[in-house]
């Protein structure tokens, strides 16, 4: 149980387009789901908090115009990479949250998507 | 949010005991301490998480002193295939919008 997928696995774009990255939790309902970001050799940075049905919150340096977040239901959240450019590209990583009982939660990770932008 | 330090890196042979320290001497009292393994190219993954004292699962063991400004990870006997970057983490998962913090992580090679 807990499965966290995304879509696709990794994508090649040409600068200036529009990318959507998918984030879906398979076997449990999500209220919130996370967006990080993870150049290589390096750790992963947390770029956003997706709430179901609002409005996202971005940490602080992350463009909310560049990265639009959606969260639309308890299972799907997507990122929109905007008008990407070659620094854009990176291991963009979901996860989601899954009450486990006893007041507590858990993070579940998804798989990551390699964007690369030519 | 408490921050965390650990080694770089650690290098081993197969079938040895490896043992990560990490540092949070912020800790919380709400937070509890998880720890995740990521190969590369991959999403990190869930290996152990506890509150003190120690805690063991199927593949290794957390060990947390009574004031809980460190713990260690310990895996037995490791492969090959325990060759990742491991994550130590703290965190109040009572909150269903906990944010985690990832640290550096320590990027354990197992050698033949």
């Amino acid at each position: 149980g807990a499965v966290v997928s995304q879509h696709p696995s990794w994508v090649i774009c040409k600068s200036g387009t529009s990318v959507k990255i998918e984030c879906r939790s398979l076997d449990f309902q999500a209220t919130t789901m996370f967006w990080y970001r993870q150049f290589p050799k390096q750790s992963l940075m947390l770029m956003a908090t997706s709430n179901e049905g609002s409005k996202a919150t971005y940490e602080q340096g992350v463009e909310k115009d560049k990265f639009l977040i959606n969260h639309a239901s308890l299972t799907l959240s997507t990122l929109t990479v905007t008008s990407a450019h070659p620094e854009d590209s990176s291991f963009y990583i979901c996860s989601a949250t899954n009450w486990q009982g006893a007041m507590s939660y858990e993070q579940y990770f998804g798989p990551g998507t390699r964007l690369t932008v030519t | 949010l408490a921050k965390t330090t650990q080694p770089i890196s650690m290098d081993s042979y197969e079938g040895q005991e490896v043992n990560i320290t990490c540092s949070h001497n912020n800790i919380a009292t709400n937070d509890y301490i998880t720890w995740y393994q990521q190969f590369p190219s991959q999403g990190p993954r869930f290996i152990i998480q506890g509150y003190k004292t120690k805690v063991t699962n199927e593949v290794a063991s957390l060990f947390i002193p009574a004031d809980r400004k460190s713990s260690t990870l310990s895996l037995p006997r490791v492969s090959l295939s325990d060759t990742a970057v491991y994550y130590c983490l703290v965190g109040d998962n009572k909150a269903a919008g906990n944010k985690l913090t990832f640290g550096g992580g320590t990027r354990v090679l197992v050698k033949p």
